[in-house]
């Protein structure tokens, strides 16, 4: 069974930095185009990064320069370090497997990210 | 690339059926069949219920299906049943480099 499972978030004072995690089972990350996707509060999602599985990223306007989407292939874990946070990037962040480069198939439940003085 | 336009909201009986609108611009829905729709519970995953415009995943209900004409995308729920309650979006590819794929502004179905 596919399931994928965010990690990492919480509260960060503006310019902070935070990682979050993804952790895969029941498929490889290496081998799908894996995304972040963040939804704002009371906003609808947004993509924000995503990784082939060649390895080339990809990167939303709002968020380049200051996110970084990894992969570590031992740990089967997608990652998505994030610095210079701003208030509005106040969001949950998803992670979801990207199907024949147009559909997301597989999602996780998650992570709360807050950026607040 | 703004966000798809969808109704904020759309509400019906048990039963009955209702239909959601996804509009896009020629740079997404206008050019590109790959348009999919999601459900999401707040609190759980999103969950993919349509994908190329019509097809639907294994295990999704026949009870979901969606079309498009042009530039706007539709998505039709028939047999409305309690469980339905959730936001639904649509999402679809685009040209831009910088950002692939742009979502819906989200609808909120409510079972009357």
């Amino acid at each position: 069974e596919v399931q994928l499972v965010e990690s990492g978030g919480g509260l960060i004072q503006p310019g902070g930095s935070l990682r979050l995690s993804c952790t895969a089972s029941g498929f490889t990350v290496i081998s799908h185009y894996m995304t972040w996707v963040r939804q704002a509060p009371g906003k609808g999602l947004e993509w924000v990064s995503g990784v082939y599985s060649g390895g080339n990223t990809y990167y939303a306007d709002f968020v380049t320069g200051r996110f970084t989407i990894s992969r570590d292939n031992s740990r089967n874990t997608l990652y998505l370090q994030m610095n210079s946070l701003r208030v509005e990037d106040t969001a949950v962040y998803y992670c979801a497997r990207v199907l024949g480069l147009k559909l997301f198939d597989h999602w996780g439940q998650g992570t709360q990210v807050t950026v607040s003085s | 690339q703004s966000a798809l336009t969808q109704p904020a909201s759309v509400s019906g009986s048990p039963g009955q059926s209702i239909t959601i609108s996804c509009t896009g611009t020629s740079g997404d829905l206008g050019v590109y069949n790959y348009v999919s729709w999601y459900q999401h519970h707040p609190g759980k995953a999103p969950k993919l219920i349509i994908y190329d415009v019509s097809d639907r995943p294994s295990g999704v209900s026949n009870r979901f299906s969606g079309s498009k004409s042009g530039s706007t995308a539709s998505l039709t729920i028939s047999g409305l049943e309690a469980e339905d309650e959730a936001d639904y979006y649509c999402s679809s590819y685009t040209s831009s480099t910088t950002l692939p794929y742009v979502f819906g502004t989200g609808t909120k179905v409510t079972v009357l």
